[in-house]
């Protein structure tokens, strides 16, 4: 499974956009990235995914680079409900994964008041 | 539509004894799976399950576990003769197999064993 790699942890205040990186540098034409967080005591929640494009939804915007080999997620105004570990992940559609998901570490992102 | 749905959530027990995890997809949901999470570690991959099929077994996935998911509904998970090192957060998440994949995780089954 090609890996990721995230700051181990990150830290932003209240109402301030944050952004947390990843790098993937061996990703696959096929991969998608894909973004979960896991706040305290709760399964992980998907949070964004895309390809090659930028994506934007409710919770979160997603920035891919241009080579693909990083990406950064954009939480536009955080609030102290983000405060939770964030997993980026490599998604193959295809080959025999049959979908399971690869967790790394994760960042652990603290929202202070 | 309540999401995912696991019971227990907490269970204490005594090594050696067995215990059983039941977890209950959304329901239009053929793709089901475990994981296994340690403290400070993000979730493994145990296991999958197609409709009622199971598709893929982690290495992780020793003897002592075993999973089923009869008539593609509900799934259990049972660990047999529990030792200290099961102790964990067991998830369990579905999809409904799309390209995008996107997982459904359950609040998780906390096991602690004594």
């Amino acid at each position: 499974d090609a890996k990721t790699t995230q700051p181990n942890s990150m830290e932003s205040n209240e109402e301030e956009p944050v952004h947390l990186p990843c790098n993937h540098s061996t990703i696959s034409g096929t991969d998608y990235i894909h973004w979960y967080r896991q706040l305290p005591s709760q399964g992980p929640e998907y949070v964004i995914h895309g390809l090659t494009s930028n994506v934007n939804n409710r919770m979160a915007s997603l920035a891919i680079a241009e080579d693909r080999k990083s990406s950064t997620l954009i939480l536009h105004r955080a609030t102290l409900r983000d405060a939770a570990v964030y997993y980026c992940i490599l998604f193959n559609a295809g080959g025999t994964s049959y979908g399971k998901l690869t967790f790394g570490q994760g960042t652990i992102l603290t929202v202070h008041p | 539509d309540t999401g995912v749905s696991q019971d227990p959530r907490h269970k204490i027990t005594k090594r050696g004894q067995n215990v059983t995890f039941r977890c209950d997809p959304i329901s239009e949901h053929n793709r089901l799976y475990w994981y296994r999470q340690t403290l400070g570690q993000g979730p493994e991959f145990l296991t999958y399950f197609q409709n009622e099929a199971q598709l893929e077994k982690s290495r992780l996935l020793s003897d002592r576990f075993s999973a089923e998911r009869p008539k593609g509904s509900f799934s259990t998970l049972e660990i047999q003769r529990t030792e200290q090192g099961d102790s964990a957060m067991y998830l369990c998440a579905s999809s409904s197999g799309l390209l995008k994949e996107t997982q459904y995780f359950g609040p998780g089954t906390r096991l602690l064993v004594l």
